[in-house]
């Protein structure tokens, strides 16, 4: 089965500067998407980030950008230039490409509460 | 274009009774899948369905049962409650024949408390 590991339960930061949220999973599928997802107070769950496997590039959307380790099973997310409005709780996703009837599970880790101080 | 939308919002039930979450996906979509969220926990996969069938269930037992109507919308049933149900249940919608990449659009999930 596969699972998804957040280590760290809380990680804050200051305004402007940068901070790492860390994510491992396991798994012995080959062909895989990886998400970032952020969850605010209003709870729902809203896509930050996404991967795919079989691609070696890491991906980057503005601000966000993953440090994926194929190898080492490993998926960072790096916010640079942190703003208050990134206070959240993110979490890790995994997903097979299941394909078919299918549209695949997606596995969370735990989760890291972020604070953005001013 | 309306987003994934969920209700009721909160709800509060008795141990033993049966509850009925409700999910209509966002347009276009054709797949509903429903997540159980614990507090301070990451979300945990109940069941999917498409085509009004349920395609994959995670580890939940019977008294979990779901449907997806012919407009795509769908339903999460709970009988005879429990404390332990007590959890934010999320909708999440996607396109089956969509791109793979696209992950899934999430609800604001209805709270459900049980006393």
């Amino acid at each position: 089965a596969q699972t998804v590991t957040q280590s760290q339960p809380e990680m804050s930061v200051q305004e402007a500067e940068t901070v790492t949220l860390s994510c491992t999973y396991d798994t012995s599928e080959s062909d895989y998407y990886l998400f970032w997802y952020k969850q605010p107070p209003s709870r729902q769950m809203i896509l930050v980030i996404r991967q795919e496997a079989y691609k070696q590039q890491n991906a980057t959307e503005n601000r966000f950008s993953v440090n994926f380790q194929k190898a080492a099973k490993s998926f960072s997310l790096k916010i640079s230039d942190s703003q208050l409005g990134d206070a959240a709780m993110y979490f890790c996703a995994y997903r097979a490409n299941a394909g078919g009837t299918s549209y695949g599970k997606l596995t969370f880790g735990q989760g890291t509460i972020l604070t953005v101080h001013p | 274009d309306a987003g994934v939308t969920q209700s009721p919002t909160h709800l509060i039930k008795t141990r033993g009774q049966q509850v009925t979450l409700r999910c209509s996906p966002k347009s276009g979509h054709d797949t509903v899948s429903w997540y159980q969220q614990a507090l301070g926990q990451g979300p945990q996969f109940i069941f999917q369905y498409y085509e009004e069938e349920e395609r994959q269930r995670g580890n939940f037992p019977d008294r979990f049962s779901g449907h997806q109507f012919p407009n795509y919308s769908s339903e999460l049933n709970v009988n005879a409650l429990l404390l332990g149900d007590s959890a934010l249940y999320l909708c999440a919608s996607s396109l089956l024949s969509g791109p793979r990449s696209r992950g899934y659009t999430f609800g604001s999930g209805t709270r459900l408390t049980v006393v």
